[in-house]
């Protein structure tokens, strides 16, 4: 079956880089998402990468996707207290079905 | 501006009680889908629909409904046979087979029992 695992928490201090890890089982994702969500609140697409690419890079972000392991690692350089949120990683099954991991906390300490 | 609004953002529900949370959509999308979220657990999918008229069962649909009568608007009923139904509700729609094939969420319902 379809799982997406991903470490529980992260710190890191203002300035340093972040980088989240995720593994997920569905070799057949047509894409790889992380989300971003802040406290009480819904869950914000930060960036995404089809499934044929190896990295992809988005202003602060950086997504690289290993398919062989079925590694997906997103690296925020400068982070910055407001990057402080849960983010989660999540593959499409299915077509349009999403498959989400449990969630990673960044604390972001300055 | 286009997005997903959630209706209320807190409810609070007596044991025994059924309870309607709302999702209207104004993107155009033609699907939709409820998650719940508990700590620790991520999302877990409860019901989807890809059309008007049309839903499947998620994940952890028992204790749950829904309905699709309208292309903006799926509504998800918590009934009495939810027996843990204390939980943070995600809405979210997609529009299938785009580009990224993105869906895009809702700002959450706080579900308390009390």
């Amino acid at each position: 079956g379809e799982d997406v695992e991903q470490s529980l928490f992260l710190s890191v201090r203002e300035g340093d880089s972040s980088v989240i890890n995720c593994t997920y089982t569905d070799s057949s994702s047509t894409y790889l998402y992380w989300y971003k969500q802040e406290p009480g609140a819904g869950l914000q697409l930060l960036t995404y990468i089809f499934s044929n690419m190896d990295m992809k890079q988005d202003q602060r972000l950086t997504v690289l996707l290993n398919k062989k392991d079925k590694h997906l690692s997103l690296r925020i350089a400068d982070t910055q207290t407001g990057d402080s949120a849960i983010y989660f990683c999540a593959e499409s099954v299915n077509g349009n079905k999403l498959v989400f991991g449990a969630g990673t906390i960044l604390r972001v300490k300055s | 501006d286009g997005g997903i609004t959630q209706s209320p953002k807190y409810l609070f529900r007596k044991e025994g009680q059924n309870v309607t949370l709302s999702c209207e959509q104004n993107l155009n999308h033609d699907a939709m889908y409820w998650y719940r979220q508990d700590p620790g657990q991520g999302l877990r999918l409860i019901y989807y629909s890809q059309i008007v008229n049309d839903f499947q069962k998620g994940d952890i649909a028992e204790g749950y409904s829904v309905s699709r009568e309208k292309k903006e608007s799926f509504p998800l009923t918590v009934t009495s046979a939810q027996k843990n139904p204390t939980a943070f509700y995600l809405c979210a729609s997609s529009s299938p087979g785009g580009e990224r094939n993105t869906i895009y969420f809702g700002e959450g319902s706080w579900l308390t029992v009390v």
